[in-house]
């Protein structure tokens, strides 16, 4: 298994407080994703990033941002989490972004937001 | 718009059946193809990677086709045990951003 650990790995919060998910690896992979898992709506990218400092905006990345300092750390920040945003966070990463390489995914954090 | 869709959502046969599960994509211009599997309350483990130059993988009892003319994958599982059962997911990449696209999955339940 790919080398990918998400922290923390249940959370439970308040509406309109900020919350930090962290994704890890040990891969030394260029590309890492968020995404969130919802009934209905399948799996959704939030965010991703192709290197260092270098992110870009997925399909539902309002209310969402992200950093990247060094290559083995993703976060996801919830700047101020509303109840629409209760879900299951997986990370994921990748060695290349073209057709090469495939994507492979972390244990999961849900998120439940009061 | 880019889609991927999954026929049955769910599928329950008898154990020792080979049986198949299906992927469409709107979009003809993909650069690979992946399937996951996803057991309740856990991760996305890749089962198989295709590239669009290729028309199929094999894993074991798992083999993956795929059709970009017609926009179709298909994954065929022989010989179903009930540790087959879970959630199979089917994920088209569309561009060099690595944006995987995924369909909403079909669940499977093989009976003893």
């Amino acid at each position: 298994d790919a080398g990918i650990t998400q922290s923390p790995r249940h959370k439970v919060t308040e509406t309109g407080t900020p919350v930090t998910l962290r994704c890890h690896q040990t891969e030394n992979h260029r590309y890492m994703y968020w995404y969130r898992q919802d009934p209905g709506h399948g799996l959704r990218l939030i965010h991703y990033s192709y290197g260092v400092k270098d992110t870009d905006k997925g399909e539902v990345s309002d209310g969402y941002s992200v950093s990247r300092s060094k290559t083995e750390d993703f976060l996801l920040t919830l700047e101020s989490a509303t109840s629409s945003q209760t879900s299951v966070y997986f990370c994921a990463i990748s060695e290349s972004a073209s057709g090469g390489l495939a994507q492979y995914f972390g244990p999961g954090t849900r998120l439940l937001v009061l | 718009k880019q889609e991927v869709t999954q026929i049955p959502a769910a599928l329950s046969v008898p154990e020792g059946e080979n049986l198949v599960l299906n992927c469409s994509f709107t979009d003809s211009a993909i650069y690979n193809l992946q399937w996951f599997r996803q057991d309740p309350g856990k991760g996305l483990t890749s089962l198989l990677l295709i590239q669009s130059s290729q028309r199929e993988q094999t894993s074991g009892r798992l083999n993956a086709s795929l059709d970009k003319s017609s926009g179709r994958s298909t994954l065929y599982i022989a010989a179903s045990q009930p540790g087959d059962s879970a959630t199979y997911l089917c994920a088209v990449l569309y561009n060099q951003g690595g944006k995987l696209i995924f369909g909403q999955g079909t669940e499977l339940s093989v009976k003893p």
